[in-house]
């Protein structure tokens, strides 16, 4: 079946521009997280939804970051005013509901911010 | 906050050696501690461990969670080139509507043939 995607898969931009990262999770899944792996570190928790609402964003590093989840499947991560160290490859995941740990992974977006 | 620590950072050993890796952690609430394969970009789902020594199994690869000692291990018998790749572990805490997951840095392991 399929898995959880991300678009695009590499996105360069030059400072200070905005950018959207698209997360297309398993169908049927309800819970969906963004993670941010910058080189050489594990994955960095971002934000985490339950359906439509964003349960917890306590890992968004600053205003600039935003995620919607509209309809509760897609979700959309938004970075305003783009700077150098927001560069990193952002990973989105899927699990079947809160409590079922094993979360599923996409390929993640290589960002580079120029 | 919550620390996860794994070692080593990175391992080179020949096809058909047997590896350990370990990950050790310090959480507020354990619930569960999971380790990941992340060959190119994708982690991939290798364990979930709750409970205390007991061991899981996936053909070469087995793991064992030991929460006196917090901390956990990965072993990896007869090493192909197609285990080389990041190893991640993580924890999971156990408040409900935490979901935050808490990951180490990762150990790289090279498999020469």
């Amino acid at each position: 079946g399929a898995g959880v995607s991300q678009t695009p898969s590499n996105k360069v931009t030059e400072k200070g521009k905005y950018v959207e990262l698209r997360c297309d999770p398993i169908s049927g899944h309800t819970a969906l997280y963004w993670y941010r792996q910058s080189l050489g570190q594990g994955p960095e928790f971002l934000i985490y939804f339950q359906g439509t609402g964003a349960a917890d964003d306590s890992g968004l590093p600053n205003d600039r970051f935003f995620a919607v989840r509209p309809e509760g499947s897609v979700s959309t991560l938004k970075i305003q005013r783009t700077e150098r160290g927001d560069s990193a490859v952002y990973l989105c995941a899927s699990s079947l509901d809160r409590g079922s740990y094993e979360q599923y992974f996409g390929p993640g977006t290589r960002l580079t911010v120029t | 906050e919550d620390k996860v620590v794994q070692s080593p950072l990175s391992l080179v050993v020949h096809e058909g050696d047997t590896v350990t890796l370990n990950c050790s952690y310090e959480v507020t609430n354990f619930r569960s501690l999971l380790w990941y394969k992340q060959e190119k970009k994708a982690p991939t789902f290798l364990f979930m461990l709750t409970s205390s020594g007991i061991e899981k199994k996936s053909g070469r690869l087995s793991s064992i969670l030991d929460k006196k000692e917090l901390s956990s291990i990965l072993n990896i018998t007869a090493t192909q080139t197609g285990d080389s790749a990041i190893y991640l572990c993580a924890v999971v805490p156990s408040n409900f509507g935490n979901e935050k997951l808490t990951f180490g840095t990762g150990t790289r392991l090279t498999i020469i043939p």
